[in-house]
C-alpha cells in the first residue's frame, strides 16, 4: 500500500489566492482527518470525516476554509482567500474506526507558505 | 476543553541512556490513548494504541504503560540510540465517537 497520499508537497502561494490541498486516505480507510501543526498550536484537527461524511468541523478556523470528501478515495481541503496565518503544515490522516483499535496513517503533509 | 499535557518538551540524552517521558491526559470519559514517533521531515507514525487500565506495550526498546484513573501514560526507551531522535507525540481519545487531541510532544535527541 502507497500509503496516505498528499499533494502538493509543498506551496508557495500570495495572500489573497485560493489554495486546494490534496489527500488519498488508504483504500479500506473509513475516516479522514485534517490536522494543522503550528510551532504554537502542535498539530490541531480541522475536520474529519466518516464514511465520506463530515462529521466535525469544528476545527476549521473560519469560513475561508472548506473541505469536502466526494468519495472514499479522495479529499479536498481548500483555502480562500489565503492569508500569511494560514501557513503552516497540513497533514491528511486516515484510519479504520472500530472504537479506537487502529492508530491512525498520516501522508507526508503539505508545506504551505502564503507570503 | 480536552488538554493533553507531555512532558518535558525536549530531551538531550547520550547513546545507551535509558529514557522516559510522560503524558497527562483527563482521567474521566477515557476511551484509548496513542503514542506516535515523528521523526523531522516525516509524517508521525503510530506506535501504540492502549485501552485499558494497566496496559503496558513494547515493541523492541519502547514500552509504554498506562494510567487511566490517574490519567497519565509513560513512554520507556532503554538504551537509546541516535536514531530514535524523534518528536514522541500522545493522543486521547474521550469516547467511541470523540476525535484524537494531541499533545505536542516531547522532542528527543540521542547524541552518539
Amino acid at each position: 500500500d502507497a500509503g496516505v497520499i498528499q499533494s502538493p508537497r509543498h506551496e508557495v502561494t500570495e495572500m489573497g489566492q485560493e489554495v486546494t490541498l490534496r489527500c488519498k486516505p488508504i483504500s479500506g480507510h473509513n475516516s479522514l482527518f485534517w490536522y494543522r501543526q503550528t510551532m504554537m498550536r502542535g498539530l490541531e484537527l480541522l475536520i474529519y470525516f466518516n464514511n465520506n461524511v463530515p462529521i466535525d468541523d469544528s476545527g476549521m478556523p473560519e469560513d475561508r476554509f472548506s473541505a469536502k470528501m466526494p468519495n472514499a478515495s479522495f479529499s479536498t481541503l481548500k483555502i480562500q482567500p489565503s492569508e500569511p496565518r494560514d501557513s503552516a503544515v497540513y497533514f491528511c490522516a486516515s484510519s479504520l474506526i472500530r472504537g479506537a483499535w487502529y492508530g491512525y496513517t498520516f501522508g507526508s503533509g503539505t508545506r504551505l507558505t502564503v507570503v | 476543553i480536552l488538554n493533553v499535557e507531555q512532558s518535558p518538551q525536549s530531551l538531550h540524552v547520550q547513546e545507551g541512556d535509558s529514557t522516559n517521558f510522560t503524558c497527562s491526559f483527563p482521567s474521566s470519559n477515557f476511551y484509548a490513548l496513542h503514542w506516535y514517533r515523528w521523526e523531522t521531515a516525516k509524517s508521525p507514525e503510530a506506535l501504540f494504541v492502549m485501552t485499558l487500565n494497566g496496559d503496558e506495550k513494547k515493541k523492541g526498546r519502547i514500552s509504554a504503560t498506562l494510567n487511566t484513573k490517574e490519567g497519565y501514560s509513560y513512554l520507556y526507551i532503554k538504551g537509546s540510540q541516535p536514531e530514535d531522535s524523534a518528536t514522541y507525540l500522545c493522543a486521547f481519545k474521550g469516547g467511541s465517537q470523540g476525535n484524537l487531541i494531541f499533545g505536542k510532544g516531547t522532542k528527543l535527541s540521542v547524541k552518539p
